[in-house]
């Protein structure tokens, strides 16, 4: 089975500068995928970005960037230049790479406050 | 940019009353899944739905939840029976041949 871990319930930044949210997982797998969603107060779940389990290169969507480092089964978000719209919860989460539905596995989230 | 809809929004229910929450995914994807949220908590995997049949199902559908695709655009949920434990988000969304999976902005269900 595989579970995905948030070891930071909360956390906090001040505007314009820098933060970095924590994920370890565990599997067996080899081949998986590893994304970081964004659920804003509206609720809705939002991709930030994702990474192949396959890369070694970190994936990066503009002001967003992770730090996937695969033998220790991590994989950070850090938000640079925080903005105050990036207030929300942020859930890291985990897909088997496999023929057939697949589905994402959870953590428990992380609750970010941009403060102005 | 094509998006996941649901409807409601938000339904209040009574204990015990059927519930059906509806979902329109994105054009020509081919997987579907639901996905349920209780206040505060994590998302948790509810089921998933290919080729007009159920994937994979979690511990959490029993046999009081079921789920259609009857005419080849919608997507439902059905809660036969609802227990004020069924309070919840309830996620529709749906991925293409590619590994993201989209989210619709979510159906908030409340049971009374």
């Amino acid at each position: 089975a595989q579970t995905v871990t948030q070891s930071q319930p909360e956390m906090s930044v001040q505007e314009a500068e820098t933060v970095t949210l924590s994920c370890t997982y565990d599997t067996s797998e080899n081949n998986y995928y590893l994304f970081w969603y964004k659920q804003p107060p509206s609720r809705q779940m939002i991709l930030v970005i994702r990474q192949e389990a396959y890369k070694q290169q970190n994936a990066t969507e503009n002001r967003f960037s992770v730090n996937f480092q695969k033998a220790a089964k991590s994989f950070s978000l850090k938000i640079s230049d925080s903005q105050l719209g990036d207030t929300a919860m942020y859930f890291c989460a985990f897909m088997k790479q496999q023929t057939g539905a697949n589905n994402l596995f959870f953590g428990t989230g992380t609750r970010l406050t941009v403060i102005p | 940019e094509p998006e996941v809809t649901q409807t409601p929004s938000h339904q209040v229910t009574q204990m015990g009353q059927e519930v059906i929450l509806r979902c329109v995914p994105i054009s020509n994807h081919l997987y579907f899944y639901w996905y349920r949220q209780i206040l505060g908590q994590k998302v948790e995997f509810l089921v998933s739905f290919y080729n007009n049949e159920i994937s994979e199902k979690s511990e959490i559908f029993d046999d009081q939840f079921s789920v259609e695709r009857p005419d080849g655009s919608n997507f439902t949920l059905k809660i036969r029976s609802t227990k004020l434990e069924d309070s919840a988000m309830y996620f529709c969304a749906s991925r293409d041949r590619g590994p993201t999976i989209y989210f619709g902005e979510g159906s908030w269900l409340t049971v009374v």
